[in-house]
């Protein structure tokens, strides 16, 4: 089983809608919690990131961790066909860990 | 002009040949890495590299080699090309003295590499 899960999609929705892109993982050292958004044929970028649990919140982002579940989720509001993208969560721990991916969810926004 | 270049972009090779994929920034940063994307197993870590004397392997190296040959220059080798190596590469850097060291790293655009 891989340390960071995540569906792999592809989600379509219309534009405007709410989206929620989830994670799950089994490594309870994880502090850092990313998510990164990939356009076709680009490197990924960091969008935002959270520490330890709670919310944070970027616009029309927001990011969500419960690490009680080992659960992380990214909300995008009133979506837009510029946020067509591959989103990969990433996580890492304390000093010295490097980033673990999830496999990234392939989303579509329909104009 | 891209802080965190990748060449070739794209490269088809047969099986058994060597071929080095090359990466280079201009962020100053020190730490640098190689991944592999294949579809729907995320990036996972090949080599990274804290500086130019400390290289280290990471979750799927065999097969693979590494040179960082300055703080700017990190490439990667396939001794002997494998059809199972055909993915995508990207090359990262992160910069240890931020406080976002561990939580942002910097991609190139990738390498598309495929092995007929």
């Amino acid at each position: 089983q891989k340390e960071v899960e995540q569906d792999p999609g592809p989600l379509s929705v219309p534009e405007g809608a709410i989206v929620s892109l989830n994670c799950t993982y089994s490594n309870s050292a994880f502090q850092y919690f990313m998510w990164y958004r990939q356009y076709s044929r680009k490197g990924p970028e960091l969008l935002m990131y959270t520490y330890s649990s709670g919310n944070k919140e970027d616009g029309r982002f927001t990011a969500q961790v419960d690490k009680s579940s080992k659960y992380i989720s990214l909300f995008i509001r009133d979506s837009q066909p510029s946020d067509s993208a591959t989103y990969l969560c990433a996580m890492s721990g304390s000093a010295g860990n490097m980033l673990t991916f999830g496999g990234g969810t392939r989303l579509m926004v329909k104009p | 002009d891209a802080d965190v270049t990748q060449t070739p972009r794209n490269r088809i090779t047969k099986t058994g040949k060597r071929i080095m994929l090359e990466c280079s920034q201009t962020k100053g940063h020190d730490r640098m890495y190689w991944y592999r994307q294949d579809p729907g197993l995320g990036l996972q870590l090949i080599y990274y590299s804290f500086d130019v004397k400390d290289i280290n392997k990471g979750e799927i190296s065999d097969g693979y080699s590494v040179s960082r040959q300055a703080q700017a220059k990190f490439s990667l080798s396939l001794e002997s090309a494998i059809p199972n190596q055909t993915a995508l590469y990207f090359c990262a850097t992160s910069d240890s003295k931020t406080a976002s060291w561990n939580t942002e790293a910097f991609f190139g655009q990738g390498t598309r590499l495929t092995v007929v």
